[in-house]
């Protein structure tokens, strides 16, 4: 079965310390995989997607398919990070619109 | 552009009632979707659309209706409410594929049964 699973509800962290959240998926293809992140007030928005290999305001990600992982990265936390993180699979290649979404966490960075 | 738009903001029904949550999008995206957000569960997909007339079960459809017979549009109708269906739902739209694939959200509506 497909599934995201993001282990942490909430991560507290101070500003400027290191952010990881975790995240890993079920799936037996080869699934697509995507960071969004909803701040307070807003809608949920894509943050980045592991096929870009990119970096968005200084977050990075990388696919580990042996540890089936996909773990969300930053390496000095600030105050504007604080949102609900999401990571998501899409098992189809992004055919169609089919996301697994995970349960989030919450991030608070503290001043 | 206004994107995806949902209409109401905010709803409160009594068990039983009946509503159509409504979204639209004006990207001309063949993929829609209607998911809802609780706590503790994430968002879960409850039905979608890859264009104009076909739509799909997602993995929560249960008590719910939906319809496509414009590109723009995409309601999501509650036949007879129940508590369980008190949610925050949000529409989205896709594009893409592969490297550009993205789901656009709306901002939500946020409905309580009582």
């Amino acid at each position: 079965a497909q599934r995201v699973t993001q282990p942490e509800k909430l991560l507290s962290v101070f500003k400027g310390a290191p952010v990881e959240l975790k995240c890993n998926y079920s799936y037996s293809g080869s699934p697509e995989l995507f960071w969004y992140v909803q701040y307070s007030r807003q809608r949920l928005q894509l943050l980045l997607r592991h096929i870009s290999r990119e970096s968005i305001k200084g977050f990075t990600a990388d696919l580990n398919k042996g540890e089936t992982s996909f773990h969300l990265k930053k390496p000095f936390a600030q105050e504007e990070d604080s949102a609900m993180y999401y990571c998501a699979l899409s098992g189809d290649g992004g055919a169609t619109n089919k996301l697994i979404f995970g349960t989030g966490t919450l991030l608070a960075v503290q001043p | 552009n206004a994107g995806v738009t949902q209409t109401p903001k905010f709803q409160v029904l009594k068990t039983g009632q009946s509503m159509t949550l409504q979204c639209a999008q004006d990207m001309n995206h063949e993929y829609m979707s209607w998911y809802r957000q609780d706590p503790g569960m994430g968002l879960r997909l409850i039905h979608y659309s890859v264009g104009a007339g076909i739509t799909d079960q997602g993995e929560v459809p249960n008590g719910y209706n939906v319809s496509r017979s414009t590109t723009e549009d995409f309601p999501l109708r509650l036949l007879s409410a129940a508590p369980s269906q008190t949610s925050v739902y949000f529409c989205a739209s896709t594009v893409g594929g592969g490297s550009t694939y993205e789901q656009y959200f709306g901002p939500g509506t946020r409905l309580t049964v009582t």
